[in-house]
């Protein structure tokens, strides 16, 4: 089955630098993944749409120069986290989608960012 | 905008028995997808089930299966014969399939966490 792939797994830094986690998809192209963000005992909360070759597509109340998304190619993704602060840490995952008609969509394994 | 109502936060249930998951939607299109996705402690989202809305058919997989009431806009889990490996957080979620902004999204209800007795 389509597999999805998100790096890295866990990462740790310091207040004020930025880490950027990727998210690829290894049999299949993805013409769009999406980014959500998680925090402990809730749901996922969709922040952006990534579209290949084009800028990506913010959910409200997120903001777009604090998460930069890139979709450089159909099987990479990338979310930037600039200038972390604490209340950044969270749990992110991507996803993607297959371009067949009805694909799920296929989840990352998810990054746990602990921002000091 | 679609909402997804997962209105019982915790269940359990023991091990061999049936357990139903209640979810509850709302939406305007006439055209979607729904799923169950499980998340364990790993948090790994794994799909579970899916349903076509068009389809009247209920979906199964194994052990689950779902009762998708299109009028009621419900869409119920249920797990046959719990094993341990199902505890977990069991989330519905809603997509959309037209064509343009917000196609393809998934939006999901709070989850519903699981707990399999032994």
């Amino acid at each position: 089955g389509a597999v999805v792939s998100q790096h890295p797994s866990r990462v740790i830094c310091k207040s004020g630098t930025s880490v950027k986690i990727e998210c690829r998809s290894l049999d299949f192209q993805a013409t769009t993944m999406f980014w959500y963000r998680q925090f402990p005992k809730q749901s996922l909360m969709l922040m952006a749409t990534s579209n290949e070759g084009s800028k990506a597509t913010y959910e409200q109340g997120v903001e777009k120069d604090k998460f930069l998304i890139n979709h450089a190619s159909l099987t990479l993704s990338t979310l930037t986290v600039t200038s972390a602060h604490p209340e950044d840490s969270s749990f992110y995952i991507c996803s993607a989608r297959a371009p067949q008609a009805g694909s799920p969509l296929h989840f990352g394994n998810g990054t746990r960012l602990t921002v000091t | 905008a679609q909402t997804v109502t997962q209105s019982q936060p915790e269940m359990s249930v023991q091990e061999a028995e049936t357990v139903t998951l209640s979810c509850t939607y709302d939406t305007s299109e006439n055209n979607y997808y729904l799923f169950w996705y499980k998340q364990p402690p790993s948090r790994q989202m794994i799909l579970v089930i899916r349903q076509e809305a068009y389809k009247q058919q209920n979906a199964t997989e194994n052990r689950f299966s779902v009762n998708f009431q299109k009028a009621a806009k419900s869409f119920s889990l249920k797990i046959s014969d719990s094993q341990l490996g199902d505890t977990a957080m069991y989330f519905c979620a809603f997509m959309n399939i037209y064509s343009g902004a917000g196609s393809y999204q998934l939006t999901f209800g709070k989850g519903t966490k699981l707990s399999v007795i032994p």
